[in-house]
């Protein structure tokens, strides 16, 4: 299995909503990433875990709140977003500090409204 | 701040020519080098890694890395049309869990 699966693939929410991303992967990676990509920009990291905790954290507003239950899942969970927070939102794993390049799942349009 | 550059484009080549992808980025610390693809509207999609000074090359694909010169380029021989997307440079440091993308170069072969 050579894939990272996220969901939704298209998400509308509202300002006062909480809602989650999902993300799994059975690639055995011990590395599990979140970006973001506007229109025309390229992804932007805004976490990183490595196995199973957060490594990284790139100053992300507290309202973008991750979780990686184990070592196949990752969420990201939404609370409280701006309009500007609409985006591409990707998910990707690796080995950890592995020479390979990183998966990347097929991303969750997120539109806030 | 670790700079990744590329020409922003858009680059327009003919069908069946070459094209020619550049990519300059500023951290020394950099060993393993990845360019990615991306359609419009979908995800990153890896097609070329690269880790020492030379030429790597993969079907249409060649990947070019100077680490003297902090130069690392692509180049797809006989262009398709179905290689009309961008595409992201991405060097990586080994010690370093972050993976940095360079700005994009958007390439458009033309029929």
């Amino acid at each position: 299995d050579t894939e990272v699966t996220q969901t939704p693939k298209h998400l509308v929410m509202g300002m006062t909503n909480k809602k989650s991303l999902k993300c799994e992967q059975h690639m055995g990676h011990r590395a599990m990433y979140w970006y973001k990509q506007k229109a025309k920009k390229p992804p932007e990291l805004m976490f990183v875990y490595s196995y199973e905790k957060l490594s990284i954290n790139e100053s992300v507003p507290s309202r973008f709140s991750p979780e990686c239950p184990n070592s196949s899942l990752l969420n990201l969970h939404l609370h409280a977003l701006q309009p500007e927070d609409s985006a591409l939102y990707l998910c990707a794993s690796s080995q950890v500090r592995g020479w390979d390049g990183y998966t990347f799942g097929s991303g969750t349009r997120l539109t806030v409204v | 701040q670790k700079e990744v550059e590329q020409n922003s484009g858009p680059l327009s080549v003919p069908e069946g020519a070459i094209a020619s992808l550049n990519c300059t980025y500023s951290d020394r610390g950099s060993q393993s080098f990845f360019w990615y693809r991306q359609y419009s509207g979908k995800s990153p999609e890896l097609i070329m890694s690269i880790y020492s000074n030379g030429d790597k090359e993969d079907g249409r694909f060649t990947a070019q890395l100077n680490k003297a010169s902090q130069y690392v380029s692509l180049l797809i021989r006989d262009s398709q049309p179905s290689d009309s997307a961008t595409y992201l440079c991405a060097p990586k440091d080994f010690g370093n869990e972050k993976l940095t993308f360079g700005t994009g170069t958007r390439l458009t072969i033309i029929p």
